[in-house]
């Protein structure tokens, strides 16, 4: 099984330029998020999502925009880059019980 | 809202050494608590959690942790560390069933010397 993968897996941007990163789990689970991860501060949630169509912000979401079409995807876009969010980024998927399962991380810089 | 305290930015032991990595939550409702290892360039993988029941959990790796409700603390345990054990380790709480947001400590590095 794939888990949960993220795709690109690194990203160099322009400031203003936007991108959308992927994640896809092959799980069925309910549940997915989005994190960032910057040295000293942890993982911090941007958004997640509760089920297909549903999407609620996290501790971070400002200057980041989420979408669930499909159970098994969970796309997170950044419509204007800034410098500011230059970090690795981290999709996560669980279920009602368990723990939750990440990806391998995407890092993007922002120049 | 809920937090994650990991008081201590590295933990340097010995191998062969007993390792701690203290962690304290704050969350409303019953927590359930996680541990987490990333290593260098890999994305998070699962320890142990503690949902209810034992205070004492058990994992991977011969990791354990204790659940002190009355010091809302989860600290992680091994007996014995290994140089292979060095990492980073993030502990994690959500408010219970009904809670779905994952919060994460901003971890601990964990260095064993040889």
């Amino acid at each position: 099984n794939a888990g949960v993968t993220q795709t690109p897996k690194f990203r160099v941007l322009k400031t203003g330029q936007s991108m959308t990163l992927l994640c896809a789990q092959d799980m069925n689970h309910e549940y997915m998020y989005w994190y960032r991860q910057d040295p000293g501060m942890g993982l911090r949630l941007i958004h997640y999502s509760v089920g297909e169509g549903t999407t609620a912000k996290g501790e971070v979401p400002d200057g980041y925009n989420v979408s669930r079409l499909k159970k098994q995807n969970f796309l997170l876009g950044l419509e204007s880059a800034a410098p500011s969010q230059t970090s690795v980024y981290f999709c996560a998927s669980r279920d009602r019980s368990l723990g939750a399962f990440f990806g391998q991380g995407t890092r993007l810089t922002v120049v | 809202a809920q937090s994650v305290a990991q008081p201590e930015d590295q933990v340097n032991v010995a191998e062969g050494n007993p390792l701690t990595v203290k962690c304290t939550y704050s969350v409303s409702g019953n927590p359930y608590l996680f541990w987490y290892v990333q290593y260098p360039n890999r994305g998070l993988q699962f320890l142990l959690k503690y949902i209810t029941g034992d205070n004492l959990v058990k994992g991977s790796y011969g990791f354990e942790a204790e659940f002190n409700k009355s010091q809302t603390s989860f600290h992680l345990k091994k007996p014995s560390a290994l140089v292979s054990d060095s990492a980073l380790y993030f502990c994690a709480v959500r408010g219970g069933s009904n809670d779905y947001k994952l919060s994460f400590g901003a971890g601990t590095t964990v260095t064993v010397r040889a």
